[in-house]
């Protein structure tokens, strides 16, 4: 299997614009998807394949993808937006799967 | 809609064993994998392991391997996730969630809320 890295820590200030990467080379291959996960409560999914957004999360979340790096961007960031978040994909060997460690995106 | 509905906390002592419980509802069971992602206390997300609630088939992470049993019911949409050989750092949140393949990829689209499991002598 292999690794997807993440920045452990990420800051922004309200209203601004922040990029959170996930590097790993299955994301040559596979989409990453990204999860959203407050204090004592379960990941949401909020960005999927290309760039997809499941219903009821905001259009300032969106997703690309260069190489072997997959990205989830926050525009116009919003307080209730502090939080963890993960990605994650499919293995290099496609039967499991991988996430990255997380990155906390603190709100300023 | 979609719910999936994990079981209560659990305390057990070392080297007991646990299962957890998810049972889904608003969709058809058999139509999507269950997956199982484990988080100890203040730390990631740390994948299992899946189950193909169709055939039964199952694949583990091979941390787990010869630890962990996945099976399901589907007669009352259930599926379930046996960690055997507790340690004390197996206490952790242990999470299921609906797992969407499209175009090749997974994304889990559906979480439980979550079952701590907490592993003390």
């Amino acid at each position: 299997s292999s690794d997807l890295a993440q920045d452990p820590a990420v800051s922004v200030a309200l209203g601004q614009t922040v990029r959170i990467t996930c590097q790993g080379d299955t994301l040559r291959v596979y989409y990453a998807s990204w999860y959203q996960q407050k204090p004592g409560q379960a990941p949401v999914l909020v960005i999927y394949g290309q760039n997809n957004r499941p219903s009821g999360i905001p259009d300032r979340f969106s997703g690309s993808r260069s190489g072997n790096t997959a990205s989830l961007t926050i525009t116009g960031t919003q307080a209730e937006d502090e939080a963890d978040y993960y990605c994650n994909s499919r293995d290099s060997s496609g039967d499991h799967v991988v996430f990255g460690g997380g990155t906390k995106l603190t709100v300023l | 809609q979609v719910q999936v509905v994990q079981s209560g906390a659990e305390v057990k002592r070392p080297g007991a064993s646990v299962t957890v419980s998810c049972k889904a509802s608003g969709y058809t069971f058999t139509d999507y994998y269950i997956h199982w992602v484990r988080q100890a206390p203040g730390q990631g997300l740390e994948w299992m392991g899946w189950i193909n609630p169709h055939r039964g088939g199952t694949k583990y992470a091979q941390k787990f391997q010869g630890r962990v049993t996945m099976s399901r019911d589907t007669s009352i949409s259930t599926a379930y996730m046996d960690l055997r050989g507790l340690r004390s750092d197996d206490t952790a949140v242990f999470y299921c969630a609906r797992v969407i393949a499209l175009a090749g990829n997974y994304y889990f689209d559906s979480w439980g809320q979550g079952t701590l499991v907490v592993v003390s002598s």
